[in-house]
């Protein structure tokens, strides 16, 4: 299965700034998966980038809010702009094992708003 | 829509006391079917998955679960919960290989010696 590093690992920022997470893969995959999990909550996710396409966003995330980028098949970025105290979570990015069938996940980046 | 359900939210048991944890989807078509663990301030760990064939499958740490088609359920089991098995447990369902997991609320699982 893919392996993903994913930076920063945490971060502490003031609110009214941005943060850009990354997300390098070993391999090259078609898609990947941008997640957030809130204090206490489950995995919602905010995106699905392909390379070469905008973004696909949920309901609810917009790109102004969380811009993507997705250069090649093997890295993406995640962008949390503007940031709120409400924006503090973890974030992860993932990809799918293409014929293995299973996903792997990213460490995740642990974002705190003050 | 497409929904994921875990309805026992928070689950305390004893040492030893057998678990059922359920998971009900709403999806038309094939799905494929997870199960994750998350331990307290760790990285979510895949405990088992079904995509097709016996409808029981067997994950790490002795844990099971039974996809029941025409129930839309994959709950997941295990014969006798340890301490360490104290964690968060996620159902989650896609709805087609490479696409992204709909995840569940999550079930925390909270095991007394």
């Amino acid at each position: 299965s893919a392996v993903i590093s994913q930076k920063p690992s945490r971060d502490i920022c003031q609110r009214g700034t941005s943060l850009t997470i990354q997300c390098q893969v070993d391999s090259q995959v078609t898609m990947m998966f941008w997640y957030r999990q809130q204090p206490g909550q489950s995995l919602t996710l905010i995106a699905t980038a392909n390379q070469g396409s905008e973004a696909t966003y949920e309901s609810g995330f917009v790109i102004d809010k969380f811009p993507i980028s997705r250069p090649n098949l093997t890295f993406s970025t995640l962008t949390v702009s503007n940031m709120s105290p409400e924006d503090s979570s973890i974030y992860l990015c993932s990809v799918s094992g293409g014929g293995t069938g299973g996903y792997t996940f990213g460490s995740g980046t642990r974002l705190t708003v003050v | 829509a497409q929904s994921v359900s875990q309805h026992n939210h928070h689950v305390i048991l004893s040492e030893a006391a057998s678990l059922e944890l359920g998971c009900n989807y709403s999806y038309g078509g094939t799905v494929n079917l997870f199960w994750y663990v998350q331990y307290p301030g760790q990285h979510l760990q895949l405990l088992l998955k079904y995509f097709s064939g016996d409808p029981l499958v067997k994950g790490i740490k002795g844990f099971e679960a039974e996809f029941i088609k025409s129930k839309f359920s994959f709950n997941l089991r295990k014969p006798s919960v340890q301490w360490s098995d104290t964690a968060e447990y996620f159902c989650a369902v896609s709805s087609n290989s490479g696409y992204a997991l709909n995840f569940g609320k999550g079930t925390s699982l909270l095991v007394t010696p």
